[in-house]
């Protein structure tokens, strides 16, 4: 079946250092991708999304591009700040799987100041 | 802006009971979803709701579990007898298919601790 495997944390870095968390996907479909992040305490923020291949999601200075040769959909911010400390997710939903988000297993990013 | 609400925010409860978690999703929306998240894990999908039935379940989503929309605006997710490892974070989410991205709408969640 389908399924999300994003890279193991927890990631620390001090601020105003560069993010990558790394995404790959398996889908028979052609599924839509998301990051999605969790706020200590919090529930699910979308956090950017992007429906077919090469298309680049970004906010809030976060940026995925949907890299369907390599089925993959990296996480990357140029700086982080101390605020953007938080857990990670990356999904996946498609029409193979009854548009139900599939979830990789999250990535704790802590970020010093 | 729209947005998927959930009650309560806390529950708890002992053991055996049975509980009902309450959700509203967005007006305009068909799909209906149930996601649960024991703490510190993944989130895992448990149930999606179309048509006022079940269009699918996940191993999760066993006998002691149901859902149902009782009126035209709630989405419920009942548990029938609580065990210990029902103690998690569940999400409602919503969508409507004429959104391209397949976009869910995530609710806040509902922390649910079975003592």
């Amino acid at each position: 079946g389908d399924s999300v495997t994003q890279m193991e944390g927890p990631v620390t870095l001090s601020e105003e250092a560069f993010l990558t968390i790394n995404c790959t996907y398996t889908a028979t479909g052609y599924p839509s991708l998301f990051w999605y992040v969790q706020y200590p305490g919090e529930g699910l923020q979308l956090l950017l999304k992007a429906t077919k291949a090469d298309d680049k999601g970004s906010n809030k200075g976060f940026e995925a591009t949907y890299r369907k040769e390599t089925t993959s959909f990296h996480l990357e911010k140029g700086s982080v700040q101390v605020s953007d400390s938080a857990v990670y997710f990356c999904a996946l939903s498609a029409d193979t799987g009854g548009f139900k988000t599939i979830f990789g297993a999250g990535t704790r990013l802590f970020v010093k100041a | 802006e729209p947005e998927v609400t959930q009650t309560p925010s806390h529950q708890v409860t002992q053991m055996g009971q049975e509980v009902i978690l309450r959700c509203v999703p967005i007006s305009n929306h068909l799909y209906f979803y149930w996601y649960r998240q024991i703490l510190g894990q993944k989130v895992e999908f448990l149930v999606s709701f179309y048509n006022n039935e079940i269009s699918e379940k996940s191993e999760i989503f066993d006998d002691q579990f149901s859902v149902e929309r009782p009126d035209g605006s709630n989405f419920t997710l009942k548990i029938r007898s609580t065990k210990l490892e029902d103690s998690a974070m569940y999400f409602c989410a919503s969508t409507s298919l004429n959104l391209l991205a397949n976009e869910q709408f995530f609710g806040p969640g509902t922390r649910l601790t079975v003592l």
